[in-house]
């Protein structure tokens, strides 16, 4: 069963574009939210995180946006680049240190130049 | 953020053989890591979580006399992919709690031949 959903598989940006990933997730138990990013080879890499409590966080120019009452969250990439062509997964969990993530399925970004 | 290591990030064993993947928190101590596996272009599956001092807990479906994990210090985890053959070729990839947040190692690519 899948718990969490992400959408789009794959998105192609212009650069200085603006990328958005949206992710569902069902279990209403989970009360932390981490999007990582992945090139190819190498192991996931936080990104930016968000808890419940706020509805939107920002660091430089990656965007979560947390919407509780449907469940849903999404990362948005302002001024896309280049370097930022990798997989973007979201992942959800209990806010808890012993508790594993749940992934999305991921998206491919290609940011074209 | 804190480091996880993984070694090594890429082995080629042969069919029948045993190949141990090591993950170590380097700046922290990590009472419970997760072992995770990645098939290409897909989204990471949760094989086990390895609690220190105790036994792992694998996901359905994840054989456990096949995927030996050990968990003897707060700072190592390893994980004996036993009898490999080419079918458990994958990327396989660590990952510990620093408080909440989740760190990934840099991923094993296991290859059998």
């Amino acid at each position: 069963q899948q718990q969490v959903k992400q959408s789009p598989q794959s998105l192609i940006v212009q650069k200085g574009g603006i990328s958005i990933i949206n992710c569902a997730y069902e279990n209403t138990a989970f009360d932390y939210f981490p999007w990582y990013q992945q090139f190819p080879g190498k192991g996931p890499a936080l990104l930016i995180a968000i808890r419940p409590d706020v509805s939107e966080k920002k660091e430089g120019r990656f965007t979560i946006s947390f919407n509780k009452s449907a469940k849903q969250f999404s990362l948005h990439i302002m001024d896309s680049q280049p370097g930022d062509s990798a997989t973007y997964f979201c992942a959800a969990s209990k806010d808890q240190a012993g508790t594993a993530l749940i992934f999305g399925k991921g998206t491919t970004l290609s940011v074209s130049s | 953020g804190a480091v996880v290591s993984q070694h090594p990030s890429r082995v080629i064993c042969k069919s029948g053989t045993s190949v141990k993947i090591e993950c170590r928190s380097l700046d922290f101590q990590a009472t419970t890591m997760f072992w995770y596996r990645q098939f290409p272009k897909q989204s990471l599956m949760l094989m086990a979580t390895s609690n220190e001092g105790s036994k792992a807990t694998y996901e359905q479906g994840v054989e456990k006399d096949k995927f030996l994990i050990n968990h003897a210090s707060l700072t190592l985890s390893t994980l004996t992919v036993t009898s490999a053959h080419p079918e458990d070729s994958s990327f396989y990839i660590c990952s510990a709690k620093h408080y909440t947040e989740a760190f990934f190692g840099q991923g094993t690519r296991l290859t059998v031949v």
